[in-house]
């Protein structure tokens, strides 16, 4: 059974900060994984997608990598700014489109 | 991107009751859809696997009869909540993916909050 493990649970900076978020998980065979952004009481925001050839995608100040036979990918935030404040999200997907999501790491950016 | 609206956003009922879901995918088809459960401080759990036309697959601990899924259009899927207790509520998300566009990546809806009292 797929496991999805994030540390830290919790993460309290100041602003401008730079950012690393951990994500294993215990079956390599996936087909890609996703981080997501979730602010309280809201939905889920898809943020960077790796598909298992990749090793890492970008977008803006985020950079996620992804080793597959290590079972263990990172979310990189560049320059954190408050705006950034929320619970990040890892999630694989294996067969059958399911995802299995990690507990998350609540995000806290002080200004 | 593609989009999944989730109806309502949040509703309260009382104990005994039954409450609907909604979950659309507004502008592409989606043959499967998932439907997810968050507890308080705690990440989605799968409930259950919702396809068009045929009968949802349920994960292991979610009961069937209490929690109904119909998928009965490529657009839509409902999760029904029947003889509602407190201890159903729960923030509850959809998913789909457009595999017409990108197979891999999931979107989500806004989710629904229920608070059973």
């Amino acid at each position: 059974k797929q496991e999805v493990t994030q540390i830290p649970a919790a993460l309290s900076v100041p602003e401008g900060e730079n950012l690393v978020l951990n994500c294993s998980f215990t079956d390599s065979a996936i087909y890609n994984l996703q981080w997501f952004r979730q602010d309280p009481g809201k939905g889920l925001t898809s943020l960077l997608l790796i598909q298992s050839s990749q090793r890492e995608q970008t977008s803006g100040r985020l950079n996620a990598s992804l080793d597959k036979s290590s079972g263990r990918s990172t979310l990189y935030i560049a320059a954190s700014q408050p705006g950034d404040s929320a619970t990040y999200l890892c999630a694989v997907i294996k067969a059958g489109n399911m995802l299995t999501f990690g507990g998350g790491t609540r995000l806290m950016v002080k200004p | 991107g593609a989009v999944v609206s989730q109806h309502p956003s949040w509703v309260i009922c009382k104990s005994g009751t039954s409450v609907k879901i909604e979950c659309r995918s507004l502008d592409f088809q989606a043959t499967t859809m998932f439907w997810y459960r968050q507890f308080p401080k705690q990440s989605l759990m799968l409930m259950a696997t919702s396809n068009e036309g045929s009968k949802a697959t349920y994960e292991q601990g979610v009961e069937k009869d209490k929690f109904l899924i119909n998928h009965a259009s490529l657009t839509l899927s409902t999760l029904t909540v029947t003889s509602a207790h407190p201890e159903d509520s729960s923030f509850y998300i959809c998913s789909a993916r457009d595999l017409s566009r990108d197979r891999f990546k999931a979107f989500f809806g806004q989710g629904t909050r229920l608070t059973v009292v």
